[in-house]
Order: C-alpha cells, then structure tokens, then sequence
C-alpha cells in the first residue's frame, strides 16, 4: 500500500527564512502530487498539485514544489516566508487511493 | 462554481448517544465524495469513500458508518458513540481527472 512520510512534525523559522519541507512516498506508479495548506481556523485547500510535465511546479502565495521522481519525493519551498504562512501543510499522493502525510505545522516569527 | 457544506460545526455529544454528520456538495453532479477524519500530528485518515448513491466503501474498520442517500448528500453516522471517536472531521469531493480533492469546512466533534 502507498504511504506518504512527512519529515517534520514542526518546523519554526522567522519571517523571511527560506522554508523547505520534505515529502517522501512510498508507490510503485504513476502518482499525482498535491500539497494543502491549513491556515488557522479555514479549510483545508490545495497549494498547488503535480500531474504530469515540469516537474518543478508553482503554486499559490509562491510557494513551490520539485517532483523528484527517483527519490520518490516532492519538497515543497518558499524563499521568503512571511507570518501569513504560519499553517499546516499536508503532502499527498494519489495512485489510485489518496493519501496525506501526517502534516507539519509551520510556525512563522514576525 | 463548486461548494461543500458540512454541518454542524462543532458537536458535543455525550458517549453513547448517536451520531449524524452531513455533508452536501454543490455545483457538480456525481462526484466521489469522502469522509477523513484529522488527528492532531496524524495527518487525514480516510473513513469512508463513495462512487455514487448507495456506494460506500469503508476504508476503516470502525463504530462508524456512511450512507449516501442522494448524488450530492454523504452523511456519516453511529449508532453510540465511544470517547474514541473525538476528533475532526472533513468531508472532501473529487474533481476532474487528476483526483484533486476539495474539502468542506469540518466537524469538530467531541464526545465526553
């Protein structure tokens, strides 16, 4: 069975850190790749997703995401993160089932 | 455009008491609809999913169920609650051809 591994359980960086946050999957086949963000008190929505193609893809609020396919994962990054990050983000996959990653909470310092 | 509604959004309910969730999609016509529950650092488990009326298949053995009564209408339920079962929940469609998932606003629910 597909799963997806999030390495960070909390990440706390100040405003204008450069974030990464890794995603790693366990899957065999072809796969598409999301990654969702859950701002404080809102609905979990989509940051940007990965089909097929550039496999450097961009997202909402600038963040980005690399598909790195012979390391079976895809990092999500932002140069410059702002207080307006502070959020949870959720990797997840689909190769048939969807499946998230356990989630990492981001805090942003002002 | 497409919308999710659940209700309600939060629920106190007392162990062994029933449980009815609801989750109605608007905008769309026959999607595959999905309930998760989210536990705080365990990301979103999926509970149940549905391809169309009267098709739900449990991803998770569990004291809950799920019915479909309408194309847009997915409702989760129990019939007594356990403590266990505290949590949130998120309803969530499917669209298009890259299964990109949409959710609902959630219902945290809690059972003392």
């Amino acid at each position: 069975a597909q799963s997806v591994s999030q390495h960070n359980h909390h990440v706390i960086l100040s405003e204008a850190a450069s974030l990464e946050l890794g995603c790693n999957y366990s899957y065999g086949g072809t796969v598409n790749l999301f990654w969702y963000v859950q701002y404080p008190g809102q609905h979990l929505q989509l940051l940007l997703k990965y089909f097929s193609g550039d496999p450097l893809v961009k997202g909402i609020k600038g963040f980005e995401a690399e598909f790195i396919k012979s390391k079976f994962s895809f990092n999500l990054r932002k140069p410059s993160v702002q207080w307006s990050d502070t959020a949870e983000y959720f990797c997840a996959v689909n190769g048939g089932d969807m499946r998230f990653g356990a989630g990492t909470r981001l805090t942003v310092k002002p | 455009s497409q919308t999710i509604h659940q209700w309600p959004a939060t629920l106190v309910q007392p162990v062994g008491s029933p449980l009815s969730l609801e989750c109605t999609v608007e905008g769309t016509s026959n999607p595959n609809l999905y309930w998760y529950r989210q536990a705080a650092g365990r990301g979103l488990q999926l509970l149940f999913y549905s391809v169309g009326i009267g098709q739900i298949s449990s991803e998770v053995p569990q004291n809950l169920s799920a019915s479909r009564p309408q194309d847009r209408q997915f409702i989760l339920s129990s019939k007594k609650l356990l403590l266990s079962d505290s949590g949130f929940y998120l309803c969530a469609w499917e669209a298009g051809a890259y299964n990109e998932q949409f959710f609902g606003p959630g219902t945290r629910l809690t059972v003392l």
